[in-house]
C-alpha cells in the first residue's frame, strides 16, 4: 500500500521569507511520481511542481524547489521568497499507476505580511 | 484554452436521494478521475476513466459510479446519499492515462451537502 505523510498541519512565514515543507511517502513502487500541489481558499487544486522517481536532479519552478530523497522517501518543498499568495493548503503526493494520486493530508501556509 | 468545468458547483440533497455531477475535462484530455475531499479523510481517490472505460477505482462502496462519454465528458452518480457523502467532489483531467507520469489538472469541485 501506498501512503504519503504530511508532519505539519500548519505553518506560518514572513512575507520573503523560506519556508520549508516536509513529505515522507512510503512504497514498494521502483517507478513513480510524486508533486506538491496548493489548494488556496478557492478550493482549486493547482500544481506546484512534479518530480520523477527516476531522476536524481531536484525539480525546481521558479521559487518553488524540492528536496528529493528516495533513499530516505523524503519529499519536501521549499519556497523562497514568500508571497502573500502563497498561503494556501499544500498537499503532497505520489503517483505510481494510472491518474490514481494518493494524497498527504496537507499543510496549511499562512504567509504573514 | 478553458479549463477543468465541473456543474454544479453547490448543492443541497436529502438522505436516500441521488446525485449526479459532471465534469468537462480540457480540450483534448481523454482521461478523467475523481477524488472525494473531506476534513476527517483528505483527498481520496473515487475512480479514473479513459476512452469510456474505467481503469482504476479507489475504495468506495458501490453507491458510487461513474461513466465517461464519447467526447471525454465525465459524470460521477452517488446513489442513496448519506449524510458522510457530505464532500467537495473533485474531477481532474490529464492528456493520457494508464501510464504514470501524467500531471493532472483539477476543476474547481462540486460541494455537495447531505441534509
Amino acid at each position: 500500500a501506498q501512503t504519503v505523510t504530511q508532519s505539519q498541519p500548519e505553518m506560518s512565514v514572513q512575507e520573503a521569507e523560506t519556508v520549508t515543507l516536509s513529505c515522507t511517502y512510503d512504497t514498494s513502487e521502483n517507478n513513480y511520481y510524486l508533486f506538491w500541489y496548493k489548494q488556496p481558499p478557492s478550493r482549486q487544486m493547482i500544481l506546484v511542481i512534479r518530480q520523477e522517481a527516476y531522476k536524481q536532479q531536484n525539480a525546481t519552478e521558479n521559487r518553488f524547489s524540492v528536496n528529493f530523497q528516495k533513499a530516505a522517501k523524503s519529499f519536501s518543498l521549499k519556497i523562497s521568497d514568500s508571497q502573500l499568495g502563497d498561503t494556501a493548503m499544500y498537499f503532497c503526493a505520489f503517483q505510481y499507476t494510472g491518474n490514481q494520486f494518493y494524497f498527504g493530508t496537507g499543510t496549511s501556509l499562512t504567509v504573514i505580511p | 484554452k478553458a479549463g477543468v468545468t465541473q456543474t454544479p458547483r453547490y448543492l443541497i440533497k436529502t438522505r436516500g436521494q441521488q446525485v449526479t455531477l459532471s465534469c468537462s475535462p480540457i480540450s483534448g484530455h481523454r482521461s478523467v478521475s475523481w477524488y472525494q475531499q473531506t476534513p476527517g479523510q483528505g483527498l481520496q481517490f473515487l475512480f479514473e476513466y479513459f476512452s469510456e472505460t474505467q481503469r482504476n477505482k479507489g475504495n468506495f462502496p458501490g453507491r458510487f459510479s461513474g461513466r465517461q462519454f464519447s467526447n471525454s465528458r465525465s459524470e460521477m452518480n452517488v446513489s442513496t446519499l448519506e449524510l458522510g457523502d457530505s464532500a467537495l467532489y473533485l474531477c481532474a483531467s490529464s492528456l493520457h492515462g494508464v501510464t504514470p507520469g501524467n500531471t493532472i489538472y483539477f476543476g474547481e469541485g462540486s460541494w455537495l451537502t447531505v441534509v
